[in-house]
């Protein structure tokens, strides 16, 4: 069964430090999502993706933040200048035409130092 | 008030229980309602969608919708301790996919079904 991948599967940076968090929706899939989960709270999505522009974004997906999909596969979200705030479960998740539900990854373990 | 409430947890129950779990929302706008189950570390599995008031059931699982009361629930019959995990509720405006189809989740509750 076809599923969303997420590379690395925990990243720990200092802060101040720019990352990188990569994912490789399904296959076939034409919409993207970033989420995010600090620890003990609500899953909070930050952006959607869709036609290589931006969809929607949160209050939380501020300037220090920026998705690309810089090839056909991959979908990443890359944070400029990292806080102790950033440190939580990054999942991605995407969906596709004709589909009316969003598969999640297994998520990125962030820890800012 | 928040968007999406969930009963807090956690909840431990015998094998064999019937599972109730509900959330409530105040957006009127939202249309689809989703359960998610997470196990520790994991991301969320989609478990059970739907878009119209009334009972879906889908094996073990039956999901509830009451627009009116802006009510939700998702009932597991006969819980085994395989059930044991976070779930999470979730709903968006749209469905899966384009603007406004964001989902909004709830907290969570933690169930563990003791053997």
């Amino acid at each position: 069964e076809p599923e969303v991948t997420q590379t690395p599967s925990h990243q720990v940076t200092q802060m101040g430090q720019e990352v990188i968090l990569r994912c490789v929706p399904i296959s076939n899939h034409l919409y993207f999502y970033w989420y995010r989960q600090i620890l003990g709270q609500k899953v909070e999505f930050l952006v959607s993706f869709y036609n290589n522009e931006i969809s929607e974004k949160s209050e939380i997906f501020d300037d220090q933040f920026s998705v690309e999909r810089p090839d056909g596969s991959n979908f990443t979200l890359k944070i400029r200048s990292t806080k102790l705030e950033d440190s939580a479960m990054y999942f991605c998740a995407s969906s596709g035409l004709g589909t009316d539900t969003q598969y999640f990854g297994p998520g990125t373990r962030l820890t800012v130092l | 008030q928040k968007e999406v409430e969930q009963d807090p947890g956690p909840l431990s129950v015998p094998e064999g229980a019937i599972v109730s779990l509900n959330c409530t929302y105040s957006n009127s706008a939202f249309q689809y309602f989703m359960w998610y189950r997470q196990y520790s570390r994991k991301g969320p599995e989609l478990l059970m969608y739907t878009y119209s008031s009334g009972n879906k059931e889908d094996g073990r699982f039956t999901a509830q919708v009451d627009k009116s009361s802006k009510y939700i629930s998702l009932f597991i019959r006969d819980s085994q301790p395989s059930d044991s995990a976070t779930y999470l509720c979730a709903m968006s405006v749209l469905g899966g996919t384009g603007a406004n189809s964001k989902l909004t989740f709830g907290k969570g509750i933690t169930l563990s079904v003791r053997p």
